[in-house]
């Protein structure tokens, strides 16, 4: 079976300092990822999502960027963290064409920018 | 940009009680699918609808699709405390690589 893995379950950084968030898939080939942001009580913000090693489209130009080095690995990260990058960071993976399936999620991480 | 936008945005109902949540989507679309969310919690998917669909069951979920309409419902029977969470639909179109868009969801509280 299919597992999706995030982390660190929670963070607090402060303002200025470097962000590193990993997702890794297991038990599947080829997935589609996703990274979203989600601020309290809102809906998803689709901030990058890949369908290959290398291949990464962005979605909403901010701080922030997205690696692929493996297959199975999307990594999120920033140089220079700002308050409003506080919010709920979710991975997730789908498999064929994305949006024409259903999407498989992380258990996200808390991050909390001071 | 936004596609799905639920409706109403937050709901609370007895335990037992039928909840209905509805989404409206404003282009043309390949599938609808549905989502929940438990608090501080990642989501999970419910069910998938095609836009060739008119109405799909998985347990004591119900879901009708209205592409005349751009509508769809979630309808959950005999609600339980165990349901209270946000719903959230989510609509994946006809151009190829193109992500589900989410809407901002339904909160249900189910109150026992």
């Amino acid at each position: 079976s299919q597992t999706i893995h995030q982390w660190p379950a929670t963070l607090v950084q402060p303002v200025g300092s470097p962000l590193s968030l990993e997702c890794t898939v297991e038990g599947t080939s080829n997935p589609n990822l996703y990274w979203y942001r989600q601020a309290a009580g809102r809906g998803l913000q689709l901030l990058f999502y890949s369908v290959g090693i290398g291949q990464i489209s962005s979605e909403v130009p901010q701080n922030l960027s997205a690696s692929r080095p493996q297959d199975r690995q999307f990594i999120l990260s920033s140089k220079k963290l700002l308050l409003s990058d506080s919010g709920f960071y979710l991975c997730a993976w789908s498999l064929g064409t994305p949006g024409d399936h259903e999407q498989y999620f992380g258990p996200g991480t808390r991050l909390t920018v001071t | 940009s936004q596609q799905g936008e639920e409706d109403p945005q937050a709901l609370s109902i007895q335990e037992g009680e039928n909840a209905t949540m509805n989404c409206s989507y404003k282009t043309s679309i390949n599938n609808l699918q549905w989502y929940r969310q438990n608090s501080g919690r990642g989501l999970v998917h419910l069910i998938l609808i095609r836009s060739n669909e008119r109405e799909k069951h998985s347990g004591r979920l119900r879901v009708t699709l209205d592409t005349s309409k751009k509508s769809s419902s979630l309808l959950i029977t005999a609600s339980r405390a165990a349901d209270t969470a946000s719903y959230f639909c989510a609509t994946g179109g006809y151009s190829g690589n193109t992500p589900l868009v989410f809407g901002k969801g339904t909160r249900l509280s189910v109150i026992a």
